[in-house]
């Protein structure tokens, strides 16, 4: 079974840009969530999203957006871009199953703010 | 809030010689614990979930075990390509008994590195 997908795996952007990050979830996995990884701050939440709904949401300003399709793909946005948002943004899917929500990543983009 | 302490921050081991990482946790209502290893430049690779106090399991050289307060990753005999960061995480129940969908909390990570 193939592995989550992130597609760019590198962005260099500038302040006050906006970008747009792709994950595809292993098949068959519903649930995608995403989170920022920076060498501060560590890996932190961004949000949650299931059957096209955002069910979670973590403590970022309204810069920071997503959207998942009828497909389960997802993207997330960041606009206005800031210096602090150069990090590496993963993403990573579940099943959902009962008791087995754990959660696979892929390989990340590393997004660069200049 | 939920809250992930992982000690200690580094350790350097030589090939063979076993220790332990230490993941406290404090979390309102514990849904599950989670254990990583991420490799530089990677994403996370999951390893191991456990869910009540008094559980255990076993990868390999990998060993992972869950009280009410914390988590041990024991490393039996390690070898050179078991270097890299260890991370665990907590998943919350939610609000009336629900799970805090999707939101996993991380402590800092253990830089592990073997040396031959």
């Amino acid at each position: 079974k193939a592995g989550v997908t992130q597609t760019p795996r590198y962005l260099i952007k500038t302040r006050g840009q906006q970008v747009t990050l792709s994950c595809s979830p292993i098949s068959g996995h519903r649930s995608v969530s995403w989170y920022q990884q920076t060498p501060g701050q560590g890996l932190q939440f961004l949000f949650e999203y299931f059957s096209e709904t955002q069910r979670n949401k973590g403590n970022f300003p309204g810069r920071f957006s997503g959207r998942q399709f009828s497909n389960s793909r997802s993207e997330m946005n960041v606009s206005t871009l800031e210096l602090g948002d150069s990090a590496l943004y993963l993403c990573a899917s579940s099943s959902l199953g009962g008791r087995y929500n754990e959660q696979f990543f892929g390989p990340g983009t590393r997004l660069t703010v200049l | 809030e939920d809250q992930v302490t992982q000690s200690p921050e580094a350790l350097r081991l030589q090939e063979g010689e076993s220790s332990s990482l230490n993941c406290s946790y404090t979390v309102s209502g514990l849904r599950g614990l989670f254990w990583y290893r991420q490799d530089p430049g990677k994403g996370p690779e999951f390893l191991f979930t456990l869910y009540s106090a008094g559980e255990e399991k076993e990868k390999e050289r990998l060993k992972a075990t869950l009280t009410k307060k914390e988590s041990f990753l024991h490393i039996t005999a390690p070898k050179p390509e078991d270097s890299a960061t260890y991370l665990c995480a907590v998943q919350a129940v939610g609000n009336a008994g629900g799970t805090s969908y999707g939101k996993l909390t991380f402590g800092q990570g253990t830089i592990l590195t073997v040396h031959p």
